[in-house]
């Protein structure tokens, strides 16, 4: 079982949707983050946090240290929000980022 | 003015070839990582240098070798190629390497093996 796990794996949307991808960990962290990779490949990282909420314009990351879960959401979801999220924790004590596999969001217009 | 680059974007070798992709940051980090995405698109980390030193070293062959002259840079040789390194290799550097730091990733390198 990874350390990091993701669901759905795929989802489908209309736009305009609230979307919300789930992240759950099994180790200790300093830091869990939200990446979004293009359909073209490049990735681009969204959140990082370690307790709480932040948001950003439509998306807002939440994260419970406690039960070792994290979710992204999308307000009013758009076609161009149409990506891979991926969830990574960063273990405490270490550098290293732990991957989720990803989440496939296809937003439809 | 890119952030992170790489070159080069794409990389058609043979196998037992050696080869090299190099990685700059313009971003004045102290710290660069190379990670592999593999076809299933998972992603790990293979290696790490902070200011030049290698930090975080994965069970990867090795005939994986990084290497950082500078801070700016953190170049990937790899030698003797195999059909199964063929992925996108993904630099990404960040301000430190203590504490929780955002990482600011390159456009990628698909690495095909024939």
């Amino acid at each position: 079982k990874n350390e990091v796990e993701q669901s759905p794996q795929n989802l489908t949307a209309q736009e305009g949707e609230f979307i919300t991808i789930n992240c759950s960990y099994s180790v200790g962290i300093s830091a869990l983050h939200w990446l979004q990779q293009h359909p073209g490949g490049g990735i681009v990282s969204l959140f990082m946090l370690s307790s709480g909420k932040k948001k950003h314009g439509r998306l807002i990351a939440t994260i419970n240290i406690q039960e070792k879960h994290s979710s992204l959401h999308i307000t009013a979801s758009h076609p161009r929000d149409s990506a891979v999220y991926i969830c990574a924790a960063r273990r405490g004590g270490s550098e290293k980022l732990v991957f989720g596999k990803g989440t496939k969001l296809t937003v439809n217009p | 003015d890119t952030a992170v680059s790489q070159t080069p974007k794409y990389l058609v070798t043979q196998m037992g070839n050696d080869k090299s992709i190099k990685c700059e940051q313009n971003l004045g980090h102290d710290t660069m990582y190379w990670y592999k995405q593999d076809s299933k698109k998972f992603l790990k980390i293979m290696f790490s240098y902070n200011n030049k030193e290698l930090i975080i070293n994965e069970t990867v062959p090795n005939r994986f070798s990084p290497k950082s002259p500078d801070k700016a840079h953190l170049n990937l040789h790899i030698n003797s190629l195999e059909l199964g390194d063929s992925a996108v290799y993904f630099c990404a550097s960040s301000p430190g390497a203590s504490g929780g730091y955002e990482q600011y990733f390159g456009p990628g390198t698909r690495l095909t093996v024939t």
